[in-house]
């Protein structure tokens, strides 16, 4: 079975400065990977995905992410935060070619400090 | 445009009464999930549909009863045998092809009065 490990249950950072979101990923088999951000009181919105390709994904709002296979990570970063970015970021993975469901993280929240 | 919408956005039960939380999406989608949410303990799978006339159990099915008698629609019932209905319950959905992702609605917040 699969799983997914955010390791920071709550990232602080100051306005304008950069920030990088944990994830490690447990799987027997090749997966696909998501970020999703969640603002207070809504849904799940889909920030980026890894399928295939470059190791090196960009989403939307400025943010990026890189698949490393080795390390089974897939870390979510943002050179310059705005205030606008505080929200919870849910990591998840599903395996490829399998009849199964999406495996969430417990999220991690992200406070912006002016 | 497609989506999926939730309704309502706010619910308020009384103790020992049913409820029942309105998923309905325009995007073609096969599958369909519903998801749980508490402060600090993620999204918990409480029951998924994969096609019309066919569900299975999540994780924490228990207090909870859902019907799939069309494509659009997947609405959950929250009985008066869940002990803390009190949280927010996402809606999802999502094509065969399993790297396409998740499609969420906006939620339905619930609060037992």
């Amino acid at each position: 079975a699969q799983s997914v490990t955010q390791l920071d249950s709550q990232v602080p950072v100051f306005e304008e400065a950069p920030v990088e979101l944990r994830c490690n990923y447990s799987s027997s088999v090749s997966v696909y990977l998501f970020w999703y951000v969640q603002y207070p009181n809504q849904g799940l919105q889909l920030l980026l995905k890894y399928l295939s390709g470059s190791t090196l994904v960009k989403g939307i709002n400025g943010f990026e992410a890189e698949f490393n296979k080795s390390q089974t990570s897939f870390h979510l970063r943002k050179p310059s935060v705005h205030i606008s970015d505080t929200a919870e970021y849910f990591c998840a993975v599903i395996r490829m070619n399998r009849d199964d469901k999406i495996i969430f993280g417990k999220g991690t929240r992200l406070h912006i400090l002016p | 445009d497609g989506g999926i919408t939730q309704s309502p956005k706010y619910l308020f039960r009384k103790e020992g009464q049913n409820v029942t939380l309105s998923c309905e999406q325009n995007l073609n989608h096969d599958a369909m999930y519903w998801y749980r949410q508490d402060p600090g303990q993620g999204l918990r799978l409480i029951y998924y549909s994969q096609i019309v006339n066919d569900f299975q159990k999540g994780d924490i099915a228990e207090g909870y009863s859902v019907s799939r008698e069309k494509k659009e629609s997947f609405p959950l019932t929250v009985t008066s045998a869940q002990k803390n209905p009190t949280a927010f319950y996402l809606c999802a959905s999502s094509q065969q092809f399993p790297g396409e992702g998740y499609t969420f609605g906006s939620g339905t917040r619930l609060t037992v009065v």
